[in-house]
């Protein structure tokens, strides 16, 4: 079993829809959440970091934890073809320098 | 303010061959990450360097090794390329531990 899994889509909506993209875990000791956006021949660019469990809201992302499910959600709200592009969520915790990756979810927001 | 820079963006290497990536972290970035991507898969943690050392290192043979200087900057080297190291090879700077990564755009190499 890998330790993060998530669907690679590709996930197909329309300008303005609500998306959801989520990651599950079999590790219980991680502590911190991200979710890194890609665009084609770039590198990650960080969009949310949280700790622990919750949510936290930054402008039309929200972020989500449930870590007794070990499962983690982004949402994008009023979404736009500027969002078209690969969410990749990434985990650790307080014991290690390194974060383990999903593969990544490939959204496509159309006109 | 300058992040994360990667040089060379493309690299074209034969089998059996070395290479030597470079990074300049994002200024005020003291730790520097090494990570490879293989094609429609997440990044891969390669090592972390603080203070000039290797701090930690993940599941990557002996082949690949790297070096901090100073100034922060970071360099990757593969040697005996494998047709199986083809990848983007990306650079990610922090400071402080758990506070998310700045990326860098990545070299691309392709070993034939």
């Amino acid at each position: 079993q890998k330790e993060v899994e998530q669907d690679p889509g590709p996930l197909s909506v329309p300008e303005g829809a609500i998306v959801s993209l989520n990651c599950t875990y079999s590790n219980s000791a991680f502590q911190y959440f991200m979710w890194y956006r890609q665009y084609s021949r770039k590198g990650p660019e960080l969009l949310m970091y949280t700790y622990s469990s919750g949510n936290k809201e930054d402008g039309r992302f929200t972020a989500q934890v449930d870590k007794s499910s070990k499962y983690i959600s982004l949402f994008i709200r009023d979404s736009q073809p500027s969002d078209s592009a690969t969410y990749l969520c990434a985990l650790t915790t307080s014991g290690t320098y390194k974060y383990i990756f999903g593969t990544g979810t490939r959204l496509k927001v159309l006109a | 303010d300058a992040g994360v820079t990667q040089s060379p963006t493309h690299l074209i290497k034969t089998r059996g061959q070395q290479v030597t990536l470079r990074c300049s972290p994002k200024s005020g970035h003291d730790t520097v990450s090494w990570y490879q991507q293989a094609l429609g898969q997440g990044p891969q943690f390669i090592f972390q360097y603080y203070e000039e050392e290797e701090r930690q290192r993940g599941n990557f043979p002996d082949r690949f090794s790297g070096h901090q200087f100073p100034n922060y900057s970071s360099e990757l080297n593969v040697n005996a390329l494998l047709l199986g190291d083809s990848a983007l090879y990306l650079c990610a700077s922090s400071s402080g531990q758990h506070y998310g990564y700045t990326f860098g755009s990545g070299t691309r190499l392709t070993v034939v």
